[in-house]
């Protein structure tokens, strides 16, 4: 089935580590975004990438870092540089057209990392 | 920055009433989407309304839209248990825009 994936579900990190989530789709589609999400919030958007080999910041793009290597994958990068990292991160995706987005974000489950 | 905003922020209801959340938003948009969270879980995307369009159904969920107020709500008709989730609105600014979230509306329905 067409869909994205996120791993690992949890993660536990100890402080003055890099921790990378992965994120993969088999859906063709060329955008993806990552997105932060704190308890009673709503999301925040980290990085995005419109097509391969580009990417921008989001909102709050300090202290992560992102790849764009093949369409299909799009890596995030918890750096030690990131105060707060605690968070529910979400990975999305959504197709496009020649004149922009064709509809929705497709969202994968989710990764809960937890500094300790 | 958030551009919308969802309210309530919480919502209680029994089994069988109708749900409704409001979303505003600040600058003007080409179209608006709205997601259901369960606990724990990604998004899913249940509906998608564009800057010109006034009303959209599907099946018990039925959004509006009032540009010029720049508002949107979303009525969840006869409600089920099942239905217990967060939602959430979001805003696309233009064709390759990024979306933007709200904080969310918290619904719990009881049996």
């Amino acid at each position: 089935d067409g869909g994205i994936t996120q791993s690992p579900k949890y993660l536990f990190r100890k402080e003055g580590q890099n921790v990378t989530l992965s994120c993969e789709q088999n859906l063709n589609h060329d955008a993806m975004y990552w997105y932060r999400q704190d308890p009673g919030q709503g999301l925040r958007l980290i990085y995005y990438s419109q097509i391969v080999n580009d990417f921008q910041k989001g909102d709050i793009a300090e202290g992560y870092s992102v790849s764009r290597e093949k369409k299909e994958s799009f890596p995030l990068t918890v750096t030690s540089a990131q105060k707060n990292p605690t968070a529910f991160y979400l990975c999305a995706s959504a197709g496009t057209s020649g004149s922009g987005f064709t509809g929705e974000l497709f969202f994968g489950e989710g990764s809960r990392l937890t500094v300790l | 920055s958030q551009q919308g905003e969802e309210d309530p922020q919480a919502l209680s209801i029994q089994e069988g009433e109708n749900a409704t959340m409001n979303c505003s938003y600040k600058t003007s948009i080409n179209n608006l989407q709205w997601y259901r969270q369960n606990s724990g879980r990604g998004l899913v995307h249940l509906i998608l309304i564009r800057s010109n369009e006034r009303e959209k159904h599907s099946g018990r969920l039925r959004v509006t839209l009032d540009t010029s107020k720049k508002s949107s709500s979303l009525l969840i008709t006869a409600s089920r248990a099942a239905d217990t989730a967060s939602y959430f609105c979001a805003t696309v600014t233009d064709s390759w825009g990024k979306f933007q979230f709200g904080a969310g509306t918290q619904v719990v329905v009881t049996p």
